[in-house]
């Protein structure tokens, strides 16, 4: 496609429960990044994958956030035991070659709401 | 570690009023810096970046940023402002796409 796709847009999942988003990135994109955006406020970056690099996880809140991207295109980002404060917007960027410092696209995102 | 600082939460300004929103970093090595836009219920977008080269960086919808090297800050203007500038503001540093707090613009008639 032409831009970043996420998918689902909205999820709604219980307390506990293990929830998987997707990130589909521009064609040829190397870097890609994911971030979490809650009501509004600033965005916390969670993880970057550059290439076949091993990807910068220092953003990940805690052990039960995972990322992989297979085939240095699509990638998942997997929340298990989810809590309510996992509740957020998850937006996912990619560009060209975040070495070269190149501009990044983002995805409209998915809301993730924990009941 | 690169990071950015937006000391700002909140930037008002009357329509064709000038308008600065203002970001700060910290970094080791050379800053590479961008300014992104996220309108209500659309998502981030790139206004422009500095690698190298000229202090002044003009960018999409008019806006310019100024690298300022010694106060370590790259602050974002726009000569004259728009109702439909009103929006939410981000600086980011590096290759790994840090990003500050963002700063909420509203921009009254």
């Amino acid at each position: 496609g032409a831009g970043v796709s996420q998918s689902p847009s909205n999820k709604v999942t219980e307390k506990g429960k293990d929830v998987e988003l997707r990130c589909d990135p521009i064609s040829g994109h190397t870097a890609l990044y994911w971030y979490r955006q809650s009501l509004g406020q600033g965005l916390e970056f969670l993880i970057y994958f550059q290439g076949n690099s091993a990807p910068d996880k220092s953003g990940l809140p805690s052990d039960r956030f995972s990322a992989e991207r297979t085939g240095g295109s699509v990638s998942t980002l997997t929340i298990q035991r989810t809590q309510q404060e996992d509740s957020a917007v998850y937006l996912c960027a990619s560009s060209l070659d975040g070495r070269q410092n190149t501009e990044a696209f983002f995805g409209q995102g998915t809301r993730l709401t924990v009941v | 570690a690169q990071s950015v600082a937006q000391p700002e939460d909140q930037v008002n300004v009357a329509e064709g009023n000038p308008l600065t929103v203002k970001c700060t970093y910290s970094v080791s090595g050379n800053p590479y810096l961008f300014w992104y836009v996220q309108y209500p219920n659309r998502g981030l977008q790139f206004l422009l970046k500095y690698i190298t080269g000229d202090n002044l960086v003009k960018g999409s919808y008019g806006f310019e940023a100024e690298f300022n090297k010694s106060q370590t800050s790259f602050h974002l203007k726009k000569p004259s402002a728009l109702v439909s500038d009103s929006a939410l503001y981000f600086c980011a540093v590096g290759n790994d796409m840090r990003f500050g707090a963002g700063t909420r613009l509203t921009v009254k008639p």
